[in-house]
């Protein structure tokens, strides 16, 4: 165990919809990633938050958002959802902000878009 | 631009033979740091090791073993006398030491360990 939990574990909805998934950190890391992984395009970082702000971006579409609460919980909000955005999407957490830290990850929350 | 290549897919094994994945990086950084994680059927990703490009002492933690060259780029990873368990998706993954820079992950190979 990780640490990190993500909820939901499992999600089906259909296109267009809107989803929010939610992760919270291990006790006293600062920093939350988002990462979505699919057969064809592997682990692809979404985004950085560190201590509430956004640090870095990656490939994360328009339609997806994120925010860190003041209670270091996150949580990525994906809108008008596609078939392509079915995924496995993990959060992962470290202590610093820095990217030479180790991350540990969550779950993963499957989201299926029907 | 950083960069991560595992060359081999899936590889397959026999249980108690020795296994070497390969992970091959590009970085301009002079400071940057390696890891492998391991993610089983079960879908969680875990932290197996972090190393820095200063130090290329080889590591051992009981059946894994690293092998860090600076000069050929490569981080690999050995397993001893696989085991079943060891079935998973390897990832390798390369970062700066920056805020704000990202993880670069591998495309991981899938190693099957037959019983």
């Amino acid at each position: 165990d990780s640490g990190v939990t993500q909820t939901p574990k499992h999600l089906i909805t259909a296109t267009g919809q809107r989803v929010t998934l939610r992760c919270s950190p291990r006790s006293g890391d600062l920093s939350v990633y988002w990462y979505q992984q699919s057969l064809d395009q592997g682990l692809q970082f979404l985004i950085q938050y560190y201590n509430g702000e956004e640090r870095a971006k990656g490939n994360i579409l328009e339609r997806f958002s994120a925010q860190q609460f003041p209670d270091l919980h996150s949580e990525l909000n994906l809108s008008s959802l596609e078939l392509g955005d079915s995924a496995l999407y993990f959060c992962a957490s470290s202590v610093d902000g820095r990217s030479s830290y180790e991350q540990y990850f969550g779950p993963g929350t499957r989201l299926t878009v029907t | 631009a950083q960069k991560v290549t595992q060359a081999q897919t899936e590889i397959s094994v026999v249980e108690k033979e020795d296994v070497t994945l390969d992970c091959v990086y590009e970085t301009r950084d002079t400071t940057y740091y390696l890891f492998w994680y391991k993610q089983p059927p079960s879908g969680e990703l875990v932290f197996l090791i972090r190393r820095n490009s200063f130090d290329e002492q080889n590591e051992i933690s009981g059946r894994y073993s690293w092998n860090f060259q600076k000069s050929t780029s490569s981080f690999n990873f050995t397993i001893t006398a696989s085991q079943v368990v060891d079935s998973a998706v390897y990832f390798c993954a390369l970062s700066g030491d920056r805020y704000g820079q990202n993880f670069v992950f591998g495309p991981g190979t899938r190693l099957s360990v037959l019983p």
